[in-house]
Parts: C-alpha cells; sequence; structure tokens
C-alpha cells in the first residue's frame, strides 16, 4: 500500500528562525515529489515539485530536497515569516504506464506556526 | 487572472437532501478532480475527470456523483446515500501532464444540520 508519512504533526517556531519538515514515503512506482502550503480554509497551493532525478529545488525561501533512495524527502524554510503560518503537505505520485494513469498519495501535513 | 472557483464557501445539508457543490476554472486545463478534507487526514480522491463526458471514481465515491458537461465545469453532487458528508472538499484542476502540479480552489465546507 503506497503511504506518505510527514513528521512533525505541528511545530511552533519564532518568526526569523529556520525550520525543516520531513516526508518520508513508500510509493512506488515513483514519478514524482510534491509539496503544497495550505492557508486554514484555503485551498493547497503548490511550492515545488520534483522527479526522481532531481535532489533540491528552491522557490524563494522554501527549498524542498528529494533522496529517491532513502525515499525521504525534507522541505526547509529559511527566515521565517508570519505568513508561513500554514500546513504543508508532502504528495507522492506514481505513475503507471501503458494506461498513462498515475495515482496521488497524499501525506497528512505539517501545521506550522510562526509566532513573533 | 485564471483560477478555479467553488462555490458556496458554506453549505449545510439536511438530513435526505442532496446538495450539489460547484466548481469552475478558467485555466483551460482538461483534468479536473475532487478531494475530501477531514481534520487530521490526507486528501482523498472523490472522483476525477481527464476530458469532457468522461469521469472516472476516486476511492471514495460512494455517496457521491459528478458530471463533466463542459471543459470548465466539474459540479459534486453529495447524495442522501453519504451518511457522514461533513467536511472541506476541494476542486482541483490540472493539465494532461503527471509531472505538473494541480491547482486547487479554496474549498466548500459542508455541514450537516
Amino acid at each position: 500500500k503506497n503511504q506518505v508519512e510527514q513528521s512533525p504533526q505541528s511545530l511552533i517556531i519564532l518568526e526569523g528562525k529556520n525550520c525543516t519538515l520531513q516526508c518520508n514515503y513508500t510509493v512506488s512506482p515513483f514519478s514524482n515529489l510534491r509539496w503544497y502550503k495550505q492557508d486554514t480554509g484555503r485551498g493547497p497551493v503548490s511550492l515545488t515539485i520534483m522527479t526522481f532525478s532531481e535532489n533540491t529545488k528552491s522557490n524563494g525561501r522554501y527549498t524542498a530536497t528529494l533522496d529517491a533512495d532513502t525515499k525521504q524527502s525534507s522541505l526547509h524554510i529559511t527566515a521565517s515569516q508570519l505568513s508561513d503560518s500554514a500546513s504543508y503537505i508532502c504528495v507522492v505520485s506514481a505513475s503507471y504506464s501503458g494506461a498513462g494513469s498515475y495515482q496521488l498519495t497524499f501525506g497528512k501535513g505539517t501545521k506550522l506556526s510562526v509566532i513573533p | 487572472d485564471g483560477g478555479i472557483t467553488q462555490s458556496p464557501k458554506y453549505l449545510f445539508r439536511k438530513e435526505g437532501q442532496n446538495v450539489t457543490l460547484s466548481c469552475e476554472q478558467n485555466l483551460n486545463h482538461d483534468a479536473m478532480y475532487w478531494y475530501r478534507q477531514d481534520p487530521g487526514q490526507g486528501l482523498r480522491l472523490i472522483y476525477y475527470s481527464q476530458i469532457v463526458n468522461d469521469f472516472q471514481k476516486g476511492d471514495i465515491a460512494e455517496g457521491y456523483s459528478v458530471s463533466r458537461e463542459k471543459k470548465e465545469s466539474f459540479p459534486l453532487t453529495v447524495t442522501s446515500a453519504q451518511k457522514n458528508p461533513t467536511a472541506f472538499y476541494l476542486c482541483a484542476s490540472s493539465i494532461r501532464d503527471h509531472n505538473q502540479p494541480q491547482h486547487f480552489g479554496d474549498g466548500t465546507r459542508l455541514s450537516i444540520l
């Protein structure tokens, strides 16, 4: 069964500090890994998407890493801001050839709170 | 600006009643999806459509129905057969490339009266 596990479940940090969120997955056959940011009461917004051959990708203060061998990813947030308070969701895609279809497995998310 | 619009933002359902959630996109995306989000759980796929007039069941389709008569629109009906409909419902769309991200609407929160 495909699974995505995120840790920690929740995190509180001071404004200006850095933090790292973790994502471990058992998804096969692996196609890509995505990180989304979801503000409370809003829909998720894409931060990064990484394929098998990419091991790091940045989007402003967000940097995602991928280790396909250990099936782990991390999302590092630099110099956090109050607006970074949100849930961060890791999503892993499995791609099935022939049918041209793919399946997404969503993690439960890490809830980040940035306090002044 | 292009995007996905879900309406209403909040919806209340009485026992035995069907309700329809609206999802419209102007991104010219072929694929559209409906997800259900419950507290402490990952998003779960209800239905998806990769082309007009065609749609497929997701992991939790029981008690739900959809239609895809236009490329821009993918409404979801929560029927009375769905015994636990209280949740946050998210609509998404994407181009038909699995290495491209999905774009999400801002959701509809459905509650039972």
